[in-house]
């Protein structure tokens, strides 16, 4: 069963724009959250992570929000940047995992048009 | 190189035959972990090695599929008697520990194709 939901399959947003990547998990147990970027041919790579005790972590043009009372994070790009578009997974783990082995989303493509 | 290194990129095989692929994690990594994805899907994880610990195989789909790993170095996964089910991009990452941290360093994966 998915754990980690995303139930956007794609995202079109303008250059400049923000962009609103969200995620829902179903386990009350998972708690850290991370977001990884995917190019195609590429494997994932680490974007931007949040742990359970926090609500926002921001890094750059990059901000996640979690709300756990309702199961939910999002992922902020705020400029927009044609180099965004890609494929963002949202992952979750929790400490009965093995190794903190992460559970991922089925990902969203961003397209960020000029 | 400096990244985790995944070998086959691209396999085409026939049904029923079995496929052997190879990662090469980041050195002084000591945990390494495979993932799928198959179309369409996310990634799933399939199996984790810590050290010398006994590795979790709770991911894997089947007793046909396996894995080792030498001390904290490669690792190789082996499908037996593929099928087409098993077609997907298999993918390694590694960390420096099983910590909490949760980046995981990520390969480029192996593409399977069975027929």
């Amino acid at each position: 069963d998915q754990q980690v939901k995303q139930n956007s399959p794609s995202l079109s947003v303008q250059e400049g724009r923000i962009s609103i990547l969200n995620c829902d998990y179903t386990n009350s147990m998972f708690d850290y959250f991370l977001w990884y970027k995917k190019y195609p041919a590429e494997g994932p790579t680490f974007l931007i992570s949040i742990s359970s005790i926090k609500d926002k972590n921001e890094d750059g043009r990059f901000t996640v929000f979690l709300n756990k009372s309702a199961k939910h994070l999002s992922l902020h790009i705020v400029p927009s940047q044609p180099g965004d578009s890609a494929v963002y997974f949202c992952a979750a783990s929790s400490n009965s995992n093995s190794g903190y082995a992460l559970n991922f989303g089925k990902g969203t493509s961003l397209l960020v048009t000029p | 190189g400096a990244g985790v290194s995944q070998s086959p990129s691209n396999k085409v095989t026939e049904k029923g035959k079995d496929v052997e692929l190879r990662c090469d994690p980041i050195s002084g990594h000591t945990a390494l972990y495979w993932y799928r994805q198959r179309l369409g899907q996310g990634l799933e994880f399939l199996i984790y090695f810590q050290g010398n610990s006994a590795p979790d195989k709770s991911g894997l789909p089947s007793d046909r599929f396996s894995a080792e790993r030498t001390g904290e170095s490669v690792s190789t996964l082996t499908i037996q008697r593929t099928q087409q089910e098993d077609s997907a991009v298999y993918l390694c990452a590694s960390s420096f520990t099983s910590g909490y941290s949760g980046e995981l360093f990520f390969g480029e994966g192996s593409r399977l194709t069975v027929l």
